[in-house]
C-alpha cells in the first residue's frame, strides 16, 4: 500500500517556463515532507523541504507547497533549466519516523 | 563529495555467492540506513540503525544481514541471492530523524 504517490512518471517542459510536479499522500498524519533530486548513477540530493504547519516554502527558484486538506504538495521550478533534468522524489515521514518516498518523476528541460 | 560514500559502485554476483556492501558517512550523523529502489517502485526502508543499534527491519529476507559496527560505517552482507535481488542499493545517513543524506548506491545484478 503505498502512502505516497507520484502519478506522472515523466514532465517535459521549455527551458524558462514553470515546471510543477505533484506529489499526493494518504496518511493524514505527515507532518514533514521532502523532495530529492537524482541523477543518473548518484544517489538522492535533499531539495527543499516543508513542515506541516507552513503551506509554502521557498528557496531561490524552488518553491514547495502544501495542501494538507487535499493531501497534496508540489514543487514549482521557475524559471527551469536543462541542468533541472533528473529525476525528482517527494517523501513524508509522521512524527519523525521513517520516511515514505514516491516512485519518481522524471523531468526533462528543453533548451 | 556527499558526505555518505558507498563502495563499489556496481556488483555483479551468482546465485551463491557471498558479497558485502560498505558504507561510510563523514558528517557526524546518528543514524544509518539502507534502502533498496527497484525499477518503477518507491525507495524501499530495509533497515535503521541509531547510535548503532538496529531499530528498523522491515521484514527484510534473512539472506541480507545488515552490520553496523560504529556510528560511521554500515554494511550489508548478501548471500544466495536471488535474481528479483537485483535492484539499486542506496546508503544514507542522518541526524536524529531530519532529511537523509544518500550515497551514489551500489547497482546490484545477480545472475
Amino acid at each position: 500500500d503505498q502512502q505516497v504517490k507520484q502519478n506522472s512518471p515523466s514532465l517535459s517542459v521549455q527551458e524558462g517556463r514553470i515546471s510543477i510536479l505533484n506529489c499526493d499522500y494518504t496518511n493524514s498524519m505527515f507532518d514533514y515532507f521532502l523532495w530529492y533530486k537524482k541523477y543518473p548513477a548518484e544517489g538522492p540530493t535533499f531539495l527543499i523541504s516543508i513542515s506541516s504547519i507552513k503551506d509554502k516554502n521557498e528557496d531561490g527558484r524552488f518553491t514547495v507547497f502544501l495542501n494538507k486538506s487535499a493531501k497534496h504538495l508540489s514543487l514549482h521550478i521557475v524559471p527551469s533549466q536543462p541542468g533541472d533534468s533528473a529525476v525528482y522524489f517527494c517523501a513524508a515521514s509522521a512524527f519523525g519516523n521513517q520516511f515514505y518516498f514516491g516512485t519518481g518523476t522524471s523531468l526533462t528541460v528543453i533548451p | 563529495e556527499t558526505g555518505v560514500t558507498q563502495t563499489p559502485r556496481h556488483l555483479v554476483m551468482g546465485m551463491t555467492n557471498k558479497k558485502s556492501l560498505k558504507c561510510e558517512q563523514h558528517l557526524g550523523h546518528n543514524a544509518m540506513y539502507w534502502y533498496k529502489q527497484s525499477a518503477k517502485k518507491p525507495l524501499e526502508l530495509m533497515f535503521v540503525y541509531n547510535f548503532k543499534e538496529q531499530t528498523e527491519n522491515n521484514s527484510v529476507p534473512s539472506r541480507f544481514s545488515p552490520e553496523c559496527p560504529n556510528s560511521s560505517h554500515l554494511f550489508l552482507h548478501l548471500h544466495t541471492l536471488q535474481p528479483e535481488d537485483s535492484a539499486l542499493y542506496l546508503c544514507a545517513s542522518s541526524q536524529e530523524n531530519e532529511k537523509l543524506f544518500f550515497g551514489s548506491g551500489t547497482q546490484l545484478s545477480v545472475l
